[in-house]
């Protein structure tokens, strides 16, 4: 079954504490993005990922890493997460040419 | 000024009726734009790209007008399974995949 996976789907954690989410897609896609999604704001882009070792900046990039190692994988790590960053993650990958977004099933995330 | 705004709603409306959701964008430069669909606390679904010439896919028509720098959604034939939230997208640059979406319009079809 074509899908992007998150792990974890649920993590509570306190400030400062390093964490990573990672994201995965078996459909060969070249491009991911990680979202973050706030009541009243809507989603917002972090970062996003054209290739292998290629990333860029979204919206809201600050306070998130990203790497894209390996074509399927694109983990977003939080070097000192805060309590800002308590919010709804979405991983999202998509093919080059229509880039028609498929997306993971969220990661809810609470810093305290 | 947001960059894509969309009327947050919500839009009640009765079954078989027919609704309009707008959204605007204010970048020029922009070149790609779809419909998602996302159900409450789930992820967002494709729902259609919308091209120039406009398109259809059964209830669902999108419309593209690059002058007002507008797009629509138009859904006939409302269902109750029709009630979610609808997001705009927009690309920014061709070649590029920086998103913009809109807040999203919350719909609710009712019996």
């Amino acid at each position: 079954e074509a899908q992007v996976t998150q792990n974890p789907r649920y993590l509570i954690t306190v400030t400062g504490k390093k964490l990573t989410v990672t994201c995965s897609q078996n459909m060969n896609h070249e491009y991911m993005s990680w979202y973050r999604q706030d009541p009243g704001l809507g989603l917002r882009q972090i970062y996003y990922s054209m290739n292998v070792e290629v990333t860029d900046k979204g919206d809201v990039p600050e306070g998130y890493k990203v790497s894209r190692k390996e074509k399927r994988n694109f983990p977003l790590i939080l070097e000192s997460p805060s309590p800002n960053q308590t919010s709804l993650y979405f991983c999202a990958s998509s093919i080059r040419d229509t880039r028609e977004q498929y997306f993971g099933p969220g990661t809810r995330l609470t810093v305290t | 000024r947001k960059e894509v705004e969309q009327d947050p709603g919500p839009f009640n409306v009765p079954e078989g009726a027919t609704v309009a959701f707008n959204c605007t964008y204010s970048n020029s430069a922009s070149q790609s734009f779809f419909w998602y669909r996302q159900d409450c606390r789930k992820e967002p679904k494709l729902l259609m790209s919308v091209y120039s010439s406009g398109n259809e896919d059964g209830r669902f028509t999108a419309q593209l007008n690059r002058a007002s720098q507008y797009i629509s959604l138009l859904i006939r034939d409302s269902k109750l399974s029709d009630s979610a939230t609808y997001l705009c997208a927009v690309l920014r640059a061709t070649g590029g995949f920086k998103t913009i979406f809109g807040a999203g319009t919350r719909l609710f079809v009712k019996a």
